[in-house]
């Protein structure tokens, strides 16, 4: 059975820092994707990475995976009170069913 | 891009009734869509695998009688959630997928009173 650690949980950071989310799990797969959830809303798509080195880049986020330690990392440089929201990490297995990390809570303060 | 739109946005109904969420995926076809539930403040737990002329694949724990799921078509898949109960209010969502990416619907939030 395919678990997906995440963490931390929670996260309250000062504007202008630098921070990593940690995403581990325990099987073999192809594809982890990254998303952000708003109160109340659905999920919003920040990236998919899909081999063994890969690192993404949007504005003040970064995402990376290494499959051989089964390990994806969401960095986030110099955050600003935008990037408050909840961030989960998802591992596709077989099937393409996707397995939820169980969320970072990131609160931004000035 | 890929848009998966998902009605209505909010239910809330008495408990016995049934309620249907529809999951349409507006600019490509989906042979395949995705159910899941969230609780608050939890992740997204999968409840099913909706497939199109097939029956649904329901994850471990999910009750196929009460969550009835059906594919009609390349572009739709509805959930009802039958003789609802309080314990059943959540947040249900449909995901589909474009290639590579899967895209979310908006989101279903189920209150039963």
């Amino acid at each position: 059975e395919l678990k997906v650690e995440q963490n931390p949980l929670f996260l309250s950071m000062q504007e202008g820092k630098n921070y990593t989310i940690y995403c581990n799990y325990s099987t073999t797969s192809d594809r982890l994707y990254w998303y952000r959830q708003d109160p109340g809303k659905s999920l919003e798509s920040l990236f998919v990475l899909l081999s063994n080195g890969a690192v993404k880049q949007e504005g003040r986020l970064m995402a990376s995976l290494d499959t051989k330690a089964r390990l994806s990392t969401l960095h986030i440089t110099a955050a600003v009170h935008d990037l408050s929201a909840t961030y989960f990490c998802a591992v596709d297995m077989a099937g393409n069913k996707l397995v939820f990390g169980a969320g970072t809570i990131l609160r931004v303060k000035s | 891009g890929a848009v998966v739109s998902q009605h209505p946005s909010r239910v809330i109904c008495k408990s016995g009734t049934s309620v249907k969420i529809e999951c349409r995926s507006l600019d490509f076809q989906a042979t395949t869509m995705f159910w899941y539930r969230q609780f608050p403040k939890q992740s997204l737990m999968l409840m099913a695998t909706s497939n199109e002329g097939s029956k649904a694949t329901y994850e471990q724990g999910v009750e196929k009688d009460k969550f009835l799921i059906n594919h009609a078509s390349l572009t739709l898949s509805t959930l009802t959630v039958t003789s609802a109960h309080p314990e059943d209010s959540s947040f249900y969502i449909c995901s589909a997928r474009e290639g590579e990416k899967l895209f979310f619907g908006s989101g279903t939030q189920l209150s039963v009173l």
